[in-house]
């Protein structure tokens, strides 16, 4: 079963730093253009950027609220994405979703997991 | 900024259908948008029903169809179930390339 498992949320506190990662089975995740996905509490989904395929030139987009203190990144020998967020402000308090991309919509999602920034 | 938008809240009887709508501030829907569906009930993490307008998402009931009804993109269930009670969400890609998230709209069963 292809799935993608996310890990390392938590609670950190506003200006502070935490990493995600994102770890694909049975899946060609080297194929795959991948994507983060964040749905702030009671909050709808929220794109926040995404990362091409290396054969695609792994090139990376944000979304505007994150754009410089936010970096995605991808380690395709381990089938592991990565989300690096620096300087984090309360807003960033959400569920955090990866997803891979297909055909111009999000096809397989992860099961999320919870950064909650706060003092 | 463009807004993608959504009815906040519908409600359709056990069997009926319902159509749900997507829309832009600015413009009009069109398949160069790519409109895809989502559903999300509460706590879980959202599921694939529709992308590229119409096609469905790999073990999608068919009482589930997309399509572009006039300016805007539509989802509509034909037959609803009451295990359809969640909250849906589109997603338009715009010319920069990004896609844009719909804010919801919550569907009751009743």
């Amino acid at each position: 079963e292809v799935q993608l498992v996310e890990s390392g949320g938590g609670l950190v506190k506003p200006g502070g730093s935490l990493r995600l990662s994102c770890a694909a089975s049975e899946f060609i995740f080297s194929n795959a253009w991948m994507s983060w996905v964040r749905q702030a509490p009671g909050k709808g989904l929220e794109w926040v950027g995404r990362i091409k395929s290396i054969t695609d030139g792994g090139t990376t987009e944000y979304a505007a609220p994150v754009k410089g203190r936010f970096t995605i990144s991808r380690d395709d020998s381990k089938n592991t994405l990565y989300l690096q967020m620096n300087s984090l402000k309360t807003e960033d308090t959400a569920v955090y979703y990866c997803a891979s991309e297909w055909s111009y919509a999000f096809d397989i999602w992860g099961q999320g997991t919870t950064v909650t920034v706060s003092s | 900024q463009t807004v993608v938008t959504q009815e906040p809240s519908f409600s359709v009887s056990p069997g009926g259908t319902v159509t749900l709508t997507c829309g832009l501030s600015s413009g009009s829907v069109s398949t160069s948008n790519y409109p895809s569906w989502y559903q999300q009930t509460p706590g879980q993490a959202p599921r694939t029903l529709i992308y590229s307008t119409n096609t469905r998402s790999s073990g999608v009931p068919d009482r589930f169809s997309g399509s572009i009804l006039g300016n805007k993109a539509a989802l509509t269930i034909t037959g609803a179930q009451a295990d359809d009670e969640s909250e849906y969400f589109c997603l338009l890609y715009m010319g920069s390339g990004m896609g844009v998230f719909g804010g919801g709209t919550k569907l009751t069963v009743l």
